[in-house]
């Protein structure tokens, strides 16, 4: 299973734009890219998936280059309740989900 | 329709006790998957269901560890003799096949079961 690197934490205000970047440099060739976030006293929620180039949803958008060995996950605008942890995770079809520590994103008013 | 549940959403025990942890799938979902998230931590796989069967136990700690799936529906986890360090959230997922080949299923998750040893 392809190994991730994020950062443990970061910070923002709120209304600007937040990128997360994931580092996954064994990457296969058949690994998809997801991104799960994680509230307090919750379990995970799913929030964006993509194999390369740039995929955009209701919620994010997630910027994979050409070589994909990393991947950035975007948030626009974020509010407070975008405080939350964000999981980046790589891998295919039903093998289980390897989930590091995760980016734990705290926004300030 | 509902989501994952998972039932109880606290439990207290005593070092040396048994415990049961139950979720119930979304329905119509063939694919459960348990998972373990210690204070501050990521989550830890441990077992996952295709229907009834278990093609992959990898994660389970130890032989205390057990889990069972019946009708394609809810999942028992069981803790035999549990220890301080059996304490933790444990997270249930499902998703509908886990057969989709590349593309990674959405697993949906419960809201866990909180376990204290003490």
């Amino acid at each position: 299973l392809a190994k991730t690197t994020q950062p443990i934490s970061m910070d923002s205000y709120e209304g600007q734009e937040v990128n997360i970047t994931c580092s996954h440099n064994n990457i296969a060739t058949n690994d998809y890219i997801t991104w799960y976030q994680q509230f307090p006293s919750q379990g995970p929620r799913f929030i964006i998936q993509g194999y390369k180039t740039k995929v955009t949803n209701e919620v994010a958008s997630l910027f994979i280059p050409a070589d994909r060995k990393s991947s950035t996950l975007s948030l626009p605008r974020v509010s407070l309740s975008d405080t939350a942890v964000y999981y980046c995770l790589v891998g295919e079809g039903n093998t289980p989900l390897v989930f590091g520590k995760g980016t734990r994103l705290s926004v300030i008013a | 329709g509902a989501g994952v549940s998972q039932s109880p959403s606290n439990k207290v025990t005593e070092k040396g006790k048994d415990v049961e942890l139950r979720c119930d799938p979304i329905s119509g979902h063939t694919a459960l998957y348990w998972y373990r998230q210690s204070l501050g931590q990521g989550l830890e796989f441990l077992i996952y269901f295709q229907g009834n069967s278990a093609p992959d136990k990898s994660g389970l700690p130890s032989d205390r560890f057990s889990a069972e799936r019946t009708g394609g529906s809810v999942s028992t986890l069981t803790i035999q003799r549990t220890q301080q360090e059996d304490s933790a959230v444990y997270l249930c997922a499902s998703s509908r096949s886990g057969t989709s080949g590349g593309l990674r299923e959405t697993q949906y998750f419960g809201p866990g079961t909180r376990l204290l040893v003490l």
